[in-house]
């Protein structure tokens, strides 16, 4: 168990709907990342906060926005859903900012467009 | 820009021999480099990284990686498969302290221990 949970753990839902993925980093670490993995795309970073701010984004449409709340938890918001948004999204913490920061990754929420 | 080749897809090994699983990387910037793993349904864990210390990286559960500029190398290995190993094994690469503080991963290599 690493410390980091991710709610839901599975999410079903139709094309052009939107969806709330949740997640609580360790005890005391202030960084959240978010990645998708997919069949397609392999694992790819999302985008990364640092105490309640962006601090590096990566391959994250625009259709898809985070944010990261006071408590440290954060939310990945998907809209406007289509198929090839089905994978696997995880949540990652680390105490620090930098990449060299070990990160704890949380066991998923698998998402599925139908 | 950083990205990663992991040669090999799949790799089969007997309980008990080497397991080496290779990558490569492009990077414009000295790298950081790291290896996770993902065993079945359950999100990746960091085994080691390389951050311009020592070439000769020690992580958990006796897997070792050696970063080779010149060959732009980064391979995993462990001297002998226990049957726990299997899982899918992701390379990543860093722009180092240069880069962007972002992770590029590898297809990932699934390692299947026969016994």
């Amino acid at each position: 168990d690493s410390g980091v949970t991710q709610t839901p753990k599975h999410l079903i839902t139709a094309t052009g709907q939107r969806v709330t993925l949740r997640c609580s980093p360790r005890s005391g670490d202030l960084s959240v990342y978010w990645y998708q993995q997919s069949l397609d795309q392999g694992l790819q970073f999302l985008i990364q906060y640092y105490n309640g701010e962006e601090r590096a984004k990566g391959n994250i449409l625009e259709r898809f926005s985070a944010q990261q709340f006071p408590d440290l938890h954060s939310e990945l918001n998907l809209s406007s859903l289509e198929l090839g948004d089905s994978a696997l999204y995880f949540c990652a913490s680390s105490v620090g900012w930098t990449v060299t920061d070990t990160q704890y990754f949380g066991p998923g929420t698998r998402l599925t467009v139908l | 820009a950083q990205s990663v080749t992991q040669l090999g897809s799949h790799v089969s090994v007997s309980e008990g021999a080497l397991v080496l699983l290779r990558c490569n990387y492009s990077s414009s910037v000295p790298p950081y480099l790291f290896w996770y793993v993902q065993y079945p349904n359950q999100g990746l864990q960091l085994l080691l990284k390389y951050t311009s210390a020592a070439t000769l990286v020690k992580g958990i559960n006796g897997f070792e990686a050696e970063f080779k500029k010149s060959e732009t190398s980064f391979h995993l290995t462990k001297p002998s498969a226990h049957m726990s190993d299997a899982a899918e094994y992701f390379c990543a690469v860093s722009g180092g302290y240069q880069g962007a503080q972002k992770l590029v991963f590898g297809q990932g290599t699934r390692l299947t221990i026969n016994p």
